[in-house]
């Protein structure tokens, strides 16, 4: 079974552009999670959506937003990029409908903003 | 607030000693889950273990075994026998339920940096 796929693996951009990840997760699975790792804050949690819906937010300023397809593959866009949202961004799913089925993670797109 | 510790940054060990990497939760839920993460240099989060609130029976897969105590509110993890492929950041995480919405996300610890020296 092929496991998450993100792509661009690596983005270069500079201030005030914007930016679109890509995430494809498991087959069959219907939660989308994204994660925002840094050296100084770690691992915070983005948002996550199921069915098309966002069913939960971090606390992440506007300008970091998502959406899911119908096939369940997700994007993640940043608008209006700063210095410091360079980072590495993790995609997870899992089969979870409700409850706390383990998420696996894809390789990261790693975003450097100049 | 959710909370996951994991006071050693980094770990350095020789090959073959065993090593134990330490991690505290805080939670007010009383249904809660617990994992391990291993992220190595490559980068992707490999999923170890998931353990849930109301299972304390510690868990052991080959070289690897958990320590769960709700008592101190601890979920260790312990490698036997270290070898240098184990060399890696572990990240302990606890699910944080979002209510009404069958949402949850995971709480991550800081991660521990584990060197395995041949």
């Amino acid at each position: 079974k092929a496991g998450v796929t993100q792509t661009p693996r690596y983005l270069i951009k500079t201030r005030g552009q914007q930016v679109t990840l890509s995430c494809s997760p498991i087959s069959g699975h219907r939660s989308v999670s994204w994660y925002q790792q840094t050296p100084g804050q770690g691992l915070q949690f983005l948002f996550e959506y199921f069915s098309e819906t966002q069913r939960n937010k971090g606390n992440f300023p506007g300008r970091f937003s998502g959406r899911q397809f119908s096939n369940s593959r997700s994007e993640m866009n940043v608008s209006t990029l700063e210095l410091g949202d360079s980072a590495l961004y993790l995609c997870a799913s899992s089969r979870s409908e409700t409850g706390h089925n383990e998420q696996f993670f894809g390789p990261g797109t790693r975003l450097t903003v100049l | 607030a959710q909370k996951v510790t994991q006071a050693q940054t980094e770990i350095s060990v020789v090959e073959k000693e065993d090593v134990t990497l330490d991690c505290v939760y805080e939670t007010r839920d009383t249904t809660y889950y617990l994992f391990w993460y291993k992220q190595p240099p490559s980068g992707e989060l490999v999923f170890l273990i998931r353990r849930n609130s109301f299972d304390e029976q510690n868990e052991i897969s080959g070289r690897y075994s958990w320590n769960f105590q709700k008592s101190t509110s601890s979920f260790n993890f312990t490698i036997t026998a270290s070898q240098v492929v184990d060399s890696a950041v572990y990240f302990c995480a606890l699910s944080d339920p979002y209510s009404g919405a069958g949402s949850y996300q995971l709480t991550f610890g800081k991660g521990t940096k584990l060197s395995v020296i041949p």
